[in-house]
C-alpha cells in the first residue's frame, strides 16, 4: 500500500518568507509525527499527533514554528521568517495507534534550504 | 532528560563479516525498542523491534538483543552486504504515550 508521502521534497526559501510542508500519512493511522534532522544529525522531535486528543508540541524550537492535522489525517507543518538555521531535512511519520506501541513509518522527507 | 545514545559513531565492516552496532538508553521505563536504517536521501525504514519482556528477538539476517540490567540494546547483521550501507538508528518509547526518542545513529560502511 500507499506509504507515508511528503511535499514538496526540496524547498529553498530566502530567508524571512513563511514555508508549508505537507505531510500524507498512511491511511488509518491515528498517530502522527514531525520530526527535524540536520545534517549528519539525528533525529530532533518536534510535534506529535494522536487521534482528537491535544498535540504534544513540546519539541517545536520557536514560537514561528506551528503544525495541525486537519480530519485526523493530512499534516501540515509551518515555519514562519525563516531563518538559515531552521535549513533540515523534515520528516514526518505516522503509526498506526497509541498506546499500543508500533513502529513509526516515515515519509522521505522535505529538505528546507533557507537562504 | 531522557536520551538514547550510541557508542560507536561509525562502523567499517567487510563484506560478508558480521557487524555489531551498540547502543545505551538511560530510561528505565522504556518498553519498547526498534531499530531503524536510514539510507541516503530516505527516511528512517524500521529493521526489527523488541518489547521489554525479551532479551533477543532475530529476524532475517539481523538480530537484536536487549541487556535491561545495563541498559543497552544491539543490532547484530549476519552476513554484512553493501546494501547494508546505511546510518542506523536506535529508538525507544516509554508506555503508554509514543513519543520516540532517537539516538544520534551509527553509519555503517561495509568495504566490499
Amino acid at each position: 500500500g500507499a506509504g507515508v508521502s511528503q511535499s514538496p521534497s526540496n524547498k529553498v526559501t530566502e530567508k524571512g518568507k513563511d514555508v508549508e510542508l505537507r505531510c500524507d500519512p498512511i491511511s488509518g493511522h491515528t498517530a502522527l509525527y514531525w520530526y527535524r534532522q540536520s545534517l549528519g544529525q539525528g533525529l530532533e522531535f518536534l510535534i506529535y499527533f494522536q487521534g482528537n486528543s491535544a498535540p504534544d508540541k513540546s519539541g517545536l524550537p520557536s514560537d514561528r514554528f506551528s503544525a495541525e492535522r486537519t480530519g485526523g489525517s493530512v499534516s501540515t507543518l509551518t515555519i514562519q521568517r525563516t531563518q538559515q538555521e531552521d535549513s533540515a531535512v523534515y520528516l514526518c511519520a505516522s503509526s498506526l495507534r497509541s498506546p499500543d506501541n508500533s513502529p513509526l513509518h516515515f515519509g522521505n522527507g522535505t529538505r528546507l534550504t533557507v537562504t | 532528560g531522557e536520551s538514547v545514545g550510541l557508542h560507536l559513531p561509525t562502523l567499517s565492516v567487510q563484506e560478508g563479516d558480521n557487524s555489531i552496532i551498540n547502543c545505551a538508553y538511560s530510561n528505565s521505563a522504556s518498553d519498547y525498542f526498534i531499530w531503524y536504517k536510514q539510507e541516503s536521501g530516505k527516511g528512517p525504514q524500521f529493521i526489527i523491534d523488541i518489547r521489554s519482556n525479551m532479551d533477543k528477538r532475530q529476524g532475517q539476517r539481523v538480530t537484536v538483543l536487549l541487556n535491561k540490567t545495563v541498559k543497552h540494546l544491539s543490532l547484530q547483521i549476519a552476513a554484512t552486504q553493501p546494501g547494508d550501507s546505511a546510518v542506523y538508528f536506535c529508538a525507544e518509547h516509554s508506555g503508554g504515550y509514543q513519543k520516540v526518542t532517537f539516538g544520534t545513529g551509527t553509519k555503517l560502511q561495509v568495504i566490499p
